[in-house]
């Protein structure tokens, strides 16, 4: 069971729009420490796609883009591409556990 | 170009112990906190540890506290992991990680390694 709650699977059409929620609690994202996403490829390691709730690093697309909203985080995918088919995991800090969290990971499927 | 190798991982037998090590290169190493993150095949991401820039802190996920110890040698531009009391649920890719700052708390990891497999069974 991860501290933070993701669907396990999300699915959109090429060109169309998606969005994968986290939902924290007091303890984590509510506590105001920020939201970081990353996207697995198979076969490959995590890549950080949006840090701080809404940053995206150098070379990010800007179909990617992130947003919180008290407890809770979205991590949205504009424009969908069939390279976007991948794993995606967000993660915050815990003040309770003290330690780093993951959500349980979200599986995009581009039909 | 930021590098991370790990090394040290292979087959042990449960209750037995292993250490982990990671050859960063490409970035000012002492500048910041490096982790452990593990992931068993086919399953999500589990924090195993982190520390910060000067090592003056530490973390570690409550499955593995008190059986591993996180370290790093900035001299060497290394982070290690060593693991104790090795269990089967210990089995899992273990990534190293750099964060983007100094510290643990807050902190996310823009630079993952590509893994090493840690197999634990009998």
């Amino acid at each position: 069971q991860s501290v933070l709650t993701q669907p396990p699977s999300v699915s959109g059409a090429p060109g169309q729009k998606v969005t994968i929620s986290c939902a924290g609690s007091g303890s984590n994202i509510g506590a105001g420490y920020g939201v970081h996403w990353y996207q697995q490829l198979p076969g490959t390691a995590p890549k950080l796609l949006i840090y701080s709730d809404t940053n995206r690093p150098s070379g990010v697309p800007d179909r990617f883009s992130g947003s919180r909203s008290g407890a809770s985080a979205s991590l949205a995918i504009t424009g969908l591409q069939a390279e976007d088919e991948a794993d995606y995991y967000c993660q915050s800090y815990d003040n309770r556990l003290s330690s780093w969290v993951f959500g349980g990971g979200t599986k995009l499927t581009v039909l | 170009e930021v590098r991370l190798v790990e090394s040290g991982g292979g087959w042990v037998q449960p209750g037995r112990s292993l250490r982990l090590s990671c050859a960063a290169s490409g970035f000012r190493f002492d500048d910041y906190a490096m982790h452990w993150v593990r992931q068993v095949p086919g399953k999500g991401l589990e924090w195993v540890s982190g520390i910060s820039w000067n090592s003056g802190s530490v973390g570690y996920g409550g499955s593995v506290k008190g059986r591993f110890s996180i370290s790093r040698d900035n001299a060497k531009d290394s982070l290690y992991l060593q693991m104790n009391d090795l269990r089967t649920e210990d089995t899992a890719l273990y990534y190293c990680a750099k964060d983007r700052s100094k510290s643990v708390a807050g902190g996310k990891a823009d630079f993952w390694g590509q893994g090493i497999l840690v197999t634990v069974s009998s």
